[in-house]
C-alpha cells in the first residue's frame, strides 16, 4: 500500500505472476485518478487513470479497481514482467488547484526472474 | 515531439550559489508544474502555472522561484542554495483542467548542494 516516508513498501513478484498494488485517498470529492510508473533514474510515466463514475478500467496487461465506499485503489498488473520493475505511484489531480498532484510514497514493485 | 525536455540534467552547487533550471514542453500545454523528489518519497509541488504569464505556491515553495514568460517554458531558479534543496526536481505539464487529464513528465535534473 502507499505510505510518506523513507522506506517504499516493496512488493517482491515471481515473473509471470500477477501484482496487485493498493493506494488510499482521503478526499472524498476526488473524481479523476491517475497510476504512473517510475523507473530508476527516470520520470514518472503514465500507466492507466479512471475517473469515479466507473469502478473498473482495463487497459494493456494492467486493470485499476476503483472502491470509492472505502476510498481505495489498486493496480493490477498481469504476468508480471522483469520491464515492469519500478515504483508505482497513485496521484489524485486537485482541479480547483491547477490539477496539481497529490502523490503517495509509492510502492516498489521487484521482478524476480 | 519532444515531449517535456529538461536541462540541465545533473549539477553541483556550493552553498548559496544560484541557479536556474529550464523546463521546455512543446505540447501546447497551458499547465506546467515543478516537484521535488526526495529519497524514498513521493513528488511534492513547488510551483504550477495555469498559464502564460501566471504562477502559483504549490506544498513547498520556500527557497524557490519561478517564471512563465512563454508558454513553453517554465523556469525554477534557486536564489541562495541550501544543502536541503539537494533533490531530483521534475518539471510537467498538462492540458487544461477542462477534461481529466494527465501530468506528462520530464527526465528530472539532479541537483547536489554541497
Amino acid at each position: 500500500g502507499e505510505s510518506v516516508g523513507l522506506h517504499l513498501p516493496t512488493l517482491s513478484v515471481q515473473e509471470g505472476d500477477n501484482s496487485i498494488i493498493n493506494c488510499a485517498y482521503s478526499n472524498s470529492a476526488s473524481d479523476y485518478f491517475i497510476w504512473y510508473k517510475q523507473e530508476s533514474g527516470k520520470g514518472p510515466q503514465f500507466i492507466i487513470d479512471i475517473r469515479s463514475n466507473m469502478d473498473k478500467r482495463q487497459g494493456q496487461r494492467v486493470t485499476v479497481l476503483l472502491n470509492k465506499t472505502v476510498k481505495h485503489l489498486s493496480l493490477q498488473i498481469a504476468a508480471t514482467q522483469p520491464g515492469d520493475s519500478a515504483v508505482y505511484f497513485c496521484a489524485d489531480p486537485i482541479k480547483a488547484a491547477g490539477n496539481k498532484l497529490t502523490f503517495g510514497g509509492g510502492t516498489r514493485v521487484l521482478v524476480k526472474p | 515531439n519532444a515531449g517535456v525536455t529538461q536541462t540541465p540534467k545533473f549539477r553541483v552547487l556550493k552553498t548559496g550559489q544560484s541557479m536556474t533550471l529550464l523546463c521546455a514542453q512543446d505540447m501546447n500545454h497551458e499547465y506546467m508544474y515543478w516537484y521535488r523528489q526526495d529519497p524514498g518519497m513521493g513528488l511534492r509541488l513547488i510551483h504550477y502555472s495555469v498559464g502564460e504569464g501566471t504562477t502559483a505556491k504549490g506544498e513547498v515553495p520556500d527557497g524557490y522561484n519561478v517564471s512563465r514568460l512563454k508558454k513553453q517554458n517554465f523556469l525554477l531558479g534557486l536564489e541562495s542554495a541550501a544543502p536541503s534543496q539537494t533533490s531530483v526536481y521534475f518539471c510537467a505539464s498538462s492540458w487544461t483542467s477542462g477534461g481529466y487529464n494527465e501530468q506528462f513528465f520530464g527526465p528530472g535534473t539532479r541537483l547536489t548542494v554541497l
